[in-house]
């Protein structure tokens, strides 16, 4: 059974960077049939595409958030990362990784809080 | 961008009612890439249907979704208990995902 991790701090300043990366267990982050993405959901809110890594590291990005996002993987760990820059509280959301077909996103990570502040 | 806009936004039903959600679309989706999910308090979402008509893997056929275009309809056709949720539209295969807004189907 596929199963994805989300880790990293739960507590970021305003203005720093917040860090995430998502581990893939129970399956290789190499398959060709798969995208890995980062979706995000503010407190009471709705769902947000963030963006999304194939296994070659090509990388797509949610226009709005281009300037400051940054996905990579690592294949030798079944890992990929979430980086995103310059933060405000309204980046303060539950963050989940998740696994994109081409039969929609499958399997999802439990999700992690993040919050901005000082 | 393609932007979804969700309606209604509340679904006030009762346990045995049929429930209709809309996904209406800024611009033409590909069938092929239009999926619907439910999300329950505290979980992460699970995947309903994808391709806009195919129900995903275990879910029961309650669930059914339809539409080309730029509408699109969930419908459950006898609400469970369980059903009562919040649901989302997704657009998905064109490198720009998005989702809409959400409904939330309601105890009446």
């Amino acid at each position: 059974q596929l199963q994805l991790q989300e880790s990293g701090p739960g507590l970021v300043k305003p203005s720093e960077t917040l860090s995430l990366t998502c581990t893939v267990s129970g399956g290789s982050i190499s398959s060709s049939s798969y995208y890995w993405g980062w979706i995000r959901q503010p407190p009471g809110k709705g769902l947000e595409w963030i963006g999304s890594i194939y296994y070659s590291g090509s990388t797509y990005y949610n226009p709005s958030l281009k300037s400051r996002v940054t996905i990579s993987v690592d294949t030798s760990k079944n890992q990929f990362s979430l980086k995103l820059s310059s933060v405000t509280a309204a980046d303060t959301a539950v963050y989940y990784c998740a696994r994109s077909t081409p039969f929609g996103v499958d399997y999802w990570g439990q999700g992690t809080l993040v919050t901005v502040s000082s | 961008e393609i932007v979804l806009t969700q309606s209604p936004g509340t679904l006030s039903l009762s346990p045995g009612e049929r429930a209709t959600l809309s996904c209406r679309a800024s611009q033409s989706v590909s069938s092929s890439y239009l999926a619907w999910y439910q999300q329950k308090p505290g979980q992460a979402p699970r995947l309903l249907i994808y391709g806009a008509s195919s129900r995903a893997t275990g879910i029961p056929d309650r669930f059914s979704g339809s539409g080309s275009g730029t509408d699109f309809t969930l419908t459950i056709s006898r609400l469970e208990p369980e059903d009562f949720a919040v649901y989302y539209c997704q657009q998905y295969g064109s490198s720009r995902e998005t989702f809409g807004q959400g409904t939330k189907v309601e105890i009446k």
